[in-house]
C-alpha cells in the first residue's frame, strides 16, 4: 500500500539548516510528485513546495530563497532542505503524494516535529 | 495568493447530529477544492476531492458541495471518530493554500 515515511531531526539550532527525508513505498517517484507542507500554531498549514515526477520543482515564493527539494528515484527518497531556520520555523513538516490534479495530496507522511531552539 | 476563509474555527456538536463546515475562496477556484481530516496524533487523511467527490473508503455520511465561492463539508450523522480537525485545500493556483481549520468537539 502507499506509504510515506519521514525521518529527520527534532531539534535545529537557529540559523542552521533542516534536512528531512521522505521515503516512499507502494508507488514510484517516476510517476508521482511529492509536496511538502508544514503546520505551525501561528500560521496553520502552509504549502512549501513540490517536486514533480520529472524532477522539476515549484516553491512557495515566501521560501524560495532558502528551500531545496530533490530526490533519488532509485531509492524512493525525496529530500527536503530548508536553510537559515528561525524560531518561527518551528512546526510539523509533512510530505504528501501528488496523485493527480484532483488528488494533490492524497497520501501523507506521519509528520516530523521540528523545534528551532538553541 | 488565494485566501481560504474557513468557518467555524470550532464547533461543538452531539453524536448523530448533522453539521456543516464552510470554506470561502477569495478568488474563483472552480471545483479545485479538497477536504482533509487530521487526527489528534497528526495523521492527515484525504476525504473529499474536486469539491464533492468522496475518496474511496470514506464513509458516505461525508459529503461536499459548493454554492458560489462557498464550499461546504457536511457530515450527516456524527459518529465518535468524527470529532477531530478538518481543513480545506485549494489547488486552483499556486501557492496552494489551506483553510485555518475547524475543530469538531463533542458536546
Amino acid at each position: 500500500q502507499v506509504q510515506l515515511k519521514q525521518s529527520g531531526p527534532g531539534l535545529v539550532q537557529p540559523s542552521q539548516s533542516l534536512s528531512i527525508t521522505c521515503t516512499v513505498s507502494g508507488f514510484s517517484l517516476t510517476n508521482y510528485g511529492v509536496h511538502w507542507v508544514r503546520q505551525s500554531p501561528g500560521k496553520g498549514l502552509e504549502w512549501l513546495g513540490v517536486i514533480w515526477s520529472g524532477g522539476s520543482t515549484d516553491y512557495n515564493a515566501v521560501f524560495i530563497s532558502r528551500l531545496s527539494i530533490s530526490k533519488d528515484n532509485s531509492k524512493s527518497q525525496v529530500f527536503f532542505k530548508m536553510n537559515s531556520l528561525q524560531d518561527n520555523d518551528t512546526a510539523i513538516y509533512y510530505c504528501a503524494r501528488w496523485g493527480g490534479y484532483y488528488y494533490p495530496m492524497d497520501y501523507w507522511g506521519q509528520g516530523t516535529s521540528v523545534t528551532v531552539s538553541s | 495568493d488565494i485566501q481560504m476563509t474557513q468557518s467555524p474555527s470550532s464547533l461543538s456538536a452531539s453524536l448523530g447530529e448533522r453539521v456543516s463546515l464552510t470554506c470561502r475562496a477569495s478568488q474563483d477556484i472552480g471545483s479545485s477544492l479538497n477536504w482533509l481530516q487530521q487526527e489528534p496524533d497528526g495523521t492527515i487523511k484525504h476525504l473529499i476531492y474536486a469539491t464533492s467527490s468522496l475518496v474511496s473508503g470514506v464513509p458516505k455520511r461525508f459529503s461536499g458541495s459548493r454554492s458560489g465561492s462557498d464550499y461546504s463539508l457536511t457530515i450527516s450523522s456524527l459518529e465518535s471518530e468524527d470529532f477531530v480537525d478538518y481543513y480545506c485545500l485549494q489547488y486552483a493556483s499556486s501557492p496552494l493554500t489551506f483553510g485555518a481549520g475547524t475543530k469538531l468537539e463533542l458536546k
